[in-house]
Order: C-alpha cells, then sequence, then structure tokens
C-alpha cells in the first residue's frame, strides 16, 4: 500500500526566509504532484513532476523530484505572506488511477 | 469557463437522514473522484470512476455510493447520515494523459456537511 508522508505538518515563519518541505513515499513513482489550499478554498494544482530529477520553478516556489530516494522537496525562497497556506503532495502509484495525498504542510509567514 | 461544480456549498442534516451531493465537470474529463477532508487532515479518497459506468472503492467508502451514468456528472450519495460524516467534501476530475500518464485533478470548490 503506498504511503505518502510530508514533514514538517506545521511551520512557521518569517517573512524573507527560506525553508524545505519534505515528501516521501513508500513504493516506486515518477509522478508527484504539489497543491496549494488555501484556507477555506479548494486545491490548486501547482507543479507536476514526472521524471527522477524533475525540477519546476514558479515564483518562490521550486520543487524537486528524486525517485530513487523516493523523496521530493518543496523550496521557499524569501518567503512572502501570500505563500501561507497548506501543501499537499500527491504521488500517483505506477499503472495506478488515483492519487495518494500526504497529510498537508499547513504553512503560515509571519510579517 | 466553470470547471468542477459542487452543489451544495453547506449544508447541516439530522442523524439518519440522507443525501446526494452532486458533482458535475464539463472538461470532458474521463475521471472524476470523491474526497473527503476532516478538519486540520488530509484527503481521503472515498470512491471514484474512470469513465461513464465505471465505478470503484476508495480508502473511506463505508456509508456512501456513487453513480456515473454520464461523463460529466458523478453524484456522492450519503445514506443514514452519521455524525461521524460530519466533513468537507471535495469532487475532482482529471484527464489521464495516458502517454505522458499524467493525473492532474481539478478540484471543485467543496460542500461542508455537518451531521447533527
Amino acid at each position: 500500500e503506498l504511503k505518502v508522508e510530508q514533514n514538517p505538518l506545521f511551520l512557521s515563519m518569517q517573512e524573507g526566509k527560506n525553508y524545505t518541505i519534505y515528501c516521501n513515499y513508500s513504493t516506486t513513482s515518477d509522478r508527484l504532484y504539489w497543491y496549494r489550499q488555501d484556507p477555506g478554498k479548494s486545491l490548486e494544482s501547482l507543479f507536476v513532476l514526472l521524471s527522477n530529477g524533475a525540477v519546476k520553478q514558479e515564483g518562490r516556489l521550486m520543487a524537486s523530484l528524486d525517485t530513487k530516494a523516493r523523496l521530493s522537496t518543496l523550496h521557499i525562497t524569501a518567503a512572502v505572506h501570500d505563500l501561507s497556506a497548506t501543501y499537499f503532495c500527491a504521488v500517483d502509484a505506477q499503472g495506478a488511477q488515483k492519487l495518494v495525498f500526504g497529510q498537508g504542510t499547513r504553512l503560515t509567514i509571519n510579517p | 469557463n466553470a470547471g468542477v461544480t459542487q452543489t451544495p456549498k453547506f449544508r447541516i442534516l439530522k442523524i439518519g437522514q440522507s443525501m446526494t451531493l452532486q458533482c458535475a465537470q464539463d472538461m470532458n474529463h474521463n475521471y472524476m473522484y470523491w474526497y473527503r477532508q476532516d478538519p486540520g487532515m488530509g484527503l481521503k479518497l472515498i470512491y471514484y470512476s474512470v469513465g461513464a459506468g465505471i465505478t470503484d472503492k476508495g480508502e473511506v467508502p463505508n456509508g456512501y455510493n456513487v453513480s456515473r451514468s454520464t461523463t460529466e456528472d458523478f453524484p456522492l450519495r450519503l445514506e443514514l447520515a452519521a455524525p461521524s460524516q460530519t466533513s468537507v467534501y471535495f469532487c475532482a476530475s482529471s484527464w489521464r494523459d495516458t502517454k505522458l500518464a499524467k493525473n492532474i485533478q481539478y478540484f471543485g470548490a467543496g460542500t461542508r456537511l455537518s451531521v447533527l
């Protein structure tokens, strides 16, 4: 059974700082997704990583995938308040028709 | 450009009542999903469908039923509502790109359900 674990689950940081959210998964997969959820809102797709070594960047967020380590990271550079949200990673097991989501990381960025 | 539309947005049910949560997508997606999200938690898959007439159980299907008679609609039925079904329910859809094997899911706004 595929398990997806994120850490940390809660992260409070100051504006301007850098930090990384980690997403580990338990079985072989080369497709990983990152989503953002604002409080009381729905989920929005951020990144799709489709191969080992894939790196995607959008503004202050950068996601990478290491399929051999079964690890994805979401790096935040020079955080700003607008990035406060819950971030989920999800893994698409090979041949599967569904995603398995991590628990989410609630990120709070303080001015 | 509606995307995934869920109705209702909010609902309060009494224990033992039944209701149907509606989900419709206008993107001609083949895959559709129902998730529940308990407060402060991640998403748990209830049921999913890979096409009209085909449905399958997810991680937490007990107490729910689904049907998919058309590509566009994927209603979720709650029979005999229980307090444990208090949650936010999200419907999602995707077009599974078999060439690249992508499965980007697009989510509806959610239905907030309380069972009292």
